[in-house]
């Protein structure tokens, strides 16, 4: 059972231009954890959000948590065709994640 | 330091054969994973192990079983394979004295059932 709602599940954008994907779920989460996979490789972790609220940057690249502990969102300004990927978010479970269906992302030159 | 190797990395199997596929971390991780990965569907979790010499199941564990050898290696056997198990196969790693089980992940297998 998937727990965890990610939108929009493809964004297809030009070099340049903005977005912002979503990471939903109907129940609170301690942290949160965003990955990105590339075409042919395993996820990698970019980030953990813990604190309701809380904002990270990984350079281009923004995180929020929700106040609420039930939500997040990955911000990207200036994408870039490196930015190319699936883009994963998972909550904690005990001893373990779930992870959400992720969002696609293809950013064309 | 590799990480999380896994081996095969590709493999086509007919129907009713079976495999094992190998997993291997140089990180000391106490709890190692295994997930499946098919289209529009993310990760889904096979099989867990919090630590050496326990192993859970996940949310779709039918048709595998899983051997934790000792603490760097976690193998994910197909038994009887099927053509619903073609999918792609990651294993994962992490350190469970940290508080967020934040996961290293190996290459992934592909693996074709015909």
């Amino acid at each position: 059972t998937q727990l965890l709602e990610q939108s929009p599940q493809f964004l297809s954008i030009q070099e340049g231009e903005n977005l912002t994907v979503y990471c939903n779920s109907s129940s609170v989460f301690s942290s949160l954890q965003w990955y990105r996979q590339e075409p042919g490789e395993g996820p990698v972790l970019l980030v953990t959000v813990v604190t309701g609220g809380e904002v990270k940057k990984l350079k281009r690249l923004t995180f929020q948590f929700g106040d609420a502990r039930k939500d997040s969102s990955l911000h990207i300004t200036a994408a870039q065709p490196g930015d190319t990927g699936l883009y994963l978010c998972a909550k904690d479970g005990f001893q373990k994640l779930v992870f959400g269906t992720g969002t696609r992302l293809l950013v064309s030159p | 330091n590799a990480g999380v190797t896994q081996t095969p990395k590709f493999q086509v199997l007919k129907t009713g054969q079976s495999m094992t596929l190998q997993c291997a971390q140089d990180m000391n991780h106490n709890s190692m994973y295994w997930y499946r990965q098919d289209p529009g569907m993310g990760l889904r979790l096979i099989y867990y192990s919090a630590s050496e010499g326990t192993t859970d199941k996940g949310e779709v564990p039918n048709g595998y079983n899983v051997s934790r050898l000792n603490k760097r290696e976690f193998s994910l056997r197909l038994e009887s394979a099927a053509p619903s198990q073609t999918s792609v196969y990651f294993c994962a790693s992490s350190d469970a004295s940290g508080a967020y089980y934040e996961q290293y992940f190996g290459p992934g297998t592909r693996l074709t059932v015909t």
